[in-house]
């Protein structure tokens, strides 16, 4: 089955500095990738996501790379802020139909901490 | 409109004892996921409703557990005979349809301490 490994697992920034989280899958049908930040009490919530027929997304402070060839996707967030300060999980999609269609394997989760 | 909704919130059981999770999903969604989040871990896939399709039971880890989805709504997890390790919190998400990878909107989770 699927494997996801995250890294790292804890990221401390200062404010304003950028953050990189990065993932490597080991299936290589995945094809769908979401991010997803859970603040500490609270459920995860999907921030950005990406597929397998586009390299990268942006949206606002937040990017995602995706690398098929190597097997990676990465998470960028730039100008940080204290409010990002959360827990965040990478998740690779293994199969492109049948009843495993939706389901996530997660990675281990990375705590970043922003310092004002 | 109301989220993902789970029940309940917290839940302390003795070793032993069987208990049961509960999820109300998104009006409308035909998608259902349970997940389970220990201790400083991510999220371990459990189990998987789609529509009137058999269910994709392929993350639980005994088959102490089991889920039922009825009515193509309401979704229980039961945990039999519960063990220490089964401390954790249960998360259950819904998603528009499973098969056009739609986003999951995730419950607030249950936390399971087995004493």
């Amino acid at each position: 089955g699927e494997n996801v490994e995250q890294h790292p697992s804890t990221l401390s920034v200062q404010e304003g500095d950028s953050a990189v989280i990065k993932c490597t899958y080991s299936d290589s049908a995945s094809n769908y990738f979401p991010w997803y930040k859970q603040e500490l009490g609270k459920r995860p919530q999907l921030i950005i996501d990406i597929r397998s027929n586009v390299g990268e997304k942006k949206d606002q402070r937040i990017a995602v790379t995706l690398n098929k060839t190597a097997k990676h996707f990465s998470l960028h967030i730039t100008e940080t802020q204290p409010e990002d300060s959360a827990v965040y999980f990478c998740a690779a999609t293994p199969r492109a139909g049948g009843t495993s269609y939706g389901k996530l394997t997660f990675g281990q989760g990375t705590i970043l901490t922003v310092h004002p | 409109g109301a989220g993902v909704s789970q029940s309940p919130s917290n839940k302390v059981t003795e070793k032993g004892k069987d208990v049961e999770l509960r999820c109300d999903p998104i009006s409308g969604h035909t998608a259902l996921y349970w997940y389970r989040q220990s201790l400083g871990q991510g999220l371990e896939f459990l189990i998987y409703f789609q529509g009137n399709s058999a269910p994709d039971k392929s993350g639980l880890p005994s088959d102490r557990f089991s889920a039922e989805r009825t009515g193509g709504s309401v979704s229980t997890l039961t945990i039999q005979r519960t063990q220490q390790e089964d401390s954790a919190v249960y998360l259950c998400a819904s998603s528009l349809d499973g098969t056009t990878l739609s986003e999951q909107y995730f419950g607030p989770g249950t936390r399971l301490t087995v004493t």
